[in-house]
């Protein structure tokens, strides 16, 4: 099974910039996936770690380190809309994917 | 990117009744749909791994009886809450694998069931 942790909420400043860090135990490691999700609605995918590193997406970055069982989120100039719950999830061999509680970002003006 | 459909949307249902949420992925082939769950303030727990032409496979405290999964076409899966009880209120979000691609899962809008 998989244990994934990540900071319940956190808030930041309009233009600022936010990491959402997140810690996993797995067994079959196979990719680790940031989501966000507005409330009422389903995930949308922002981005995907399978090596270590640093992967850049316009103003989201996500890097990985296996051997630390580590990832972070980086949303950069913030945004009202970036106001959501952000999920960490793993995938094993099987496809399956194993959601962290999820963090919730508020941005204030 | 794909898109998956879910539907209904939201629904309504008396203790006792059974519901039929369907998913669907429009312009690919999905091999594989999952079937996830999320009450209010909490994250998504898989429910079960849907495969075409076979049985689905659920995730333990999952009543396969009460749960009962239907993957007939590549393009198509279906979850029936069986004699559902308030306690099955929830959001019921499908997703679905394009085996052509490697990373990505796509998942539907989502499901709100309400159970009175």
């Amino acid at each position: 099974g998989q244990n994934i942790d990540q900071p319940t909420e956190m808030t930041a400043t309009e233009g600022a910039i936010v990491q959402i860090n997140c810690t996993y135990q797995t067994s079959g490691f196979n990719g680790l996936f940031w989501y966000q999700q507005h409330a009422g609605e389903a995930p949308t995918f922002l981005s995907y770690n399978v090596l270590d590193g640093l992967e850049e997406k316009g103003r989201f970055s996500s890097f990985l380190s296996r051997s630390k069982g580590y990832s972070y989120l980086l949303l950069k100039e913030l945004q009202m809309k970036d106001s959501a719950s952000y999920l960490c999830a793993v995938r094993d061999s099987d496809y399956k994917l194993s959601f962290g509680a999820g963090t919730t970002v508020t941005v204030r003006a | 990117g794909a898109v998956v459909s879910q539907h209904p949307s939201w629904v309504i249902c008396k203790s006792g009744t059974s519901v039929k949420i369907e998913c669907r992925s429009l312009d690919f082939q999905a091999t594989t749909m999952f079937w996830y769950r999320q009450f209010p303030k909490q994250s998504l727990m898989l429910m079960a791994t849907s495969n075409e032409g076979s049985k689905a496979t659920y995730e333990q405290g999952v009543e396969k009886d009460k749960f009962l999964i239907n993957h007939a076409s590549l393009t198509l899966s279906t979850l029936t809450v069986t004699s559902a009880h308030p306690e099955d209120s929830s959001f019921y979000i499908c997703s679905a694998r394009d085996p052509g691609l490697d990373y990505e899962q796509y998942f539907g809008p989502g499901t709100r069931l309400t159970v009175t």
